[in-house]
């Protein structure tokens, strides 16, 4: 089985500061990773994935993860902050133990303030 | 236009009603998933389907029913619907499992 933690329901930053948003997923073969974004009354989009290679993934709008097989962690990160950035976060895992039916964590409210 | 398309946008209806969300997409990917979206709960999967007459239950599928007949339609009815199926339901649709979610705009529903 596979299953999404997304540490914090919320996470308040100041514009310009560092945007850390927390993943950890459980799964016992490597899986399939992905961030996304959902602004207000829209659906989802993605922002950056890992499948194979560089375990370090550069995405849209500044944003990167890393995968780390050690800590089962997919965190993602911004070095400055927008106003724009303020939206919903979801990191989501896809692994053959779950025939690749992604599973989504609950999310993470990213609050900016100016 | 290419994409994937959510129908209605917003419906309001009353308990005991039969509803029917309609998903279209025009890429032919060969899986497509319907979520439901409440607040503390995440996105939710109800159904989803990895090709034309292969449908299969997600975490929550009790009180909806889906078809797929053709790769770019997968219809998503609320036979008898309840309060608690108020929610925003979003439609998804994907080619190989390496590969993105492609996620419509969703439809917000009311049960009265």
């Amino acid at each position: 089985a596979q299953s999404v933690t997304q540490l914090g329901s919320h996470v308040s930053v100041s514009e310009g500061a560092l945007v850390l948003l927390r993943c950890n997923y459980s799964s016992s073969v490597p899986p399939y990773l992905f961030w996304y974004v959902q602004y207000p009354n829209q659906g989802l989009q993605l922002l950056l994935k890992y499948t194979t290679g560089a375990t370090l993934v550069k995405g849209i709008n500044g944003f990167e993860a890393e995968f780390k097989k050690s800590e089962t962690s997919f965190h993602l990160t911004k070095p400055s902050a927008h106003m724009s950035d303020a939206a919903e976060y979801f990191c989501a895992v896809s692994a053959p133990g779950g025939s690749y039916i992604p599973t989504f964590g609950r999310g993470t409210s990213l609050i900016v303030h100016p | 236009d290419a994409g994937i398309t959510q129908s209605p946008r917003y419906k309001i209806t009353e308990t005991g009603r039969q509803v029917t969300l309609m998903c279209h997409q025009t890429w032919s990917h060969s899986y497509m998933f319907w979520y439901r979206q409440d607040l503390g709960h995440g996105l939710r999967l109800i159904y989803y389907s990895a090709a034309a007459d292969i449908t299969d239950k997600g975490e929550v599928p009790d009180g909806y029913v889906v078809s797929r007949s053709k790769t770019e339609n997968f219809p998503l009815t609320l036979e008898s619907a309840t309060r608690s199926q108020t929610s925003v339901y979003f439609c998804a649709s994907r080619g190989q499992p390496q590969e993105t979610q492609y996620f419509g705009p969703g439809t917000r529903l009311l049960v009265l």
